[in-house]
């Protein structure tokens, strides 16, 4: 059974850098089958995508965040984790981490999901 | 970036109620399209993928429909269990969008 689950630190001051990492289990992360997805969820807001990272390493990031976001991956830990630079209450939410399937019906769905963690930025 | 447009925002309804909730996307996305249910607390769960067909395990009063710009998830018959929050997920291309989601409160 696949299994994402978040963890870090729920509070973070402004100015400095949100990290989190994401444990998989149930699926070997060294595989080309997947790709490993940051998400978040601004309290009332809807969904943003933060970025991709492959097994290789090989990251796509949203434009709109792009010089603030490193997403890095260790397949032999089973995990992802994500770092966002000079945070701002705008970066308060709920992050999600998920996998995408490269299965040739679904490639690129995104099919499980982490229950998601809150990261409050506040002095 | 392909928006999508997701309608209502909310809707009451009634165990037993068919429930209809519709996403539009800003440009031809085929059927790169998945539906979700999000209940707080818990993971997003999948329930529908490639716009219209069922997830393993997922019971079968929920079906999607469309392609294209316009895609449609359905609830037959709504149980108890289905009030919750869905919003939709396009993989067409990067950066992927969702819709703003649909959250169905009892009526």
């Amino acid at each position: 059974q696949v299994q994402l689950q978040e963890s870090g630190p729920g509070l973070v001051k402004p100015s400095e850098t949100l990290s989190l990492t994401c444990t998989v289990s149930g699926v070997s992360m060294n595989t080309l089958s997947y790709f490993w997805v940051w998400t978040r969820q601004p309290p009332g807001k809807g969904l943003e995508w933060l970025g991709t990272i492959y097994s290789s390493g090989i990251t796509y990031y949203n434009p709109s965040l792009e010089s603030r976001i490193t997403m890095s991956v260790d397949t032999s830990k089973s995990h992802f984790s994500l770092k966002l630079s000079s945070v701002t209450a705008a970066d308060t939410a709920v992050y999600y981490c998920a996998r995408q399937t490269t299965l040739d019906s679904d490639y690129g769905a995104v099919d499980y999901w982490g229950q998601g963690t809150l990261v409050t930025v506040s002095s | 970036d392909i928006q999508m447009t997701q309608s209502p925002s909310s809707l009451s309804a009634s165990v037993g109620d068919r429930v209809t909730i519709t996403c539009r996307a800003s440009q031809d996305i085929g059927s790169d399209l998945g539906w979700y249910q999000q209940k707080p607390g818990k993971a997003p769960k999948r329930l529908i993928y490639g716009a219209s067909n069922l997830q393993s395990g997922v019971p079968s009063r929920f079906s999607g429909s469309g392609s294209g710009t316009e895609f449609t998830l359905t609830i037959g018959s709504l149980q108890p269990e289905d009030f919750a929050t869905y919003f939709c997920l396009q993989h067409n291309s990067y950066p992927l969008t969702f819709g703003q989601g649909t959250k169905v409160e009892v009526k």
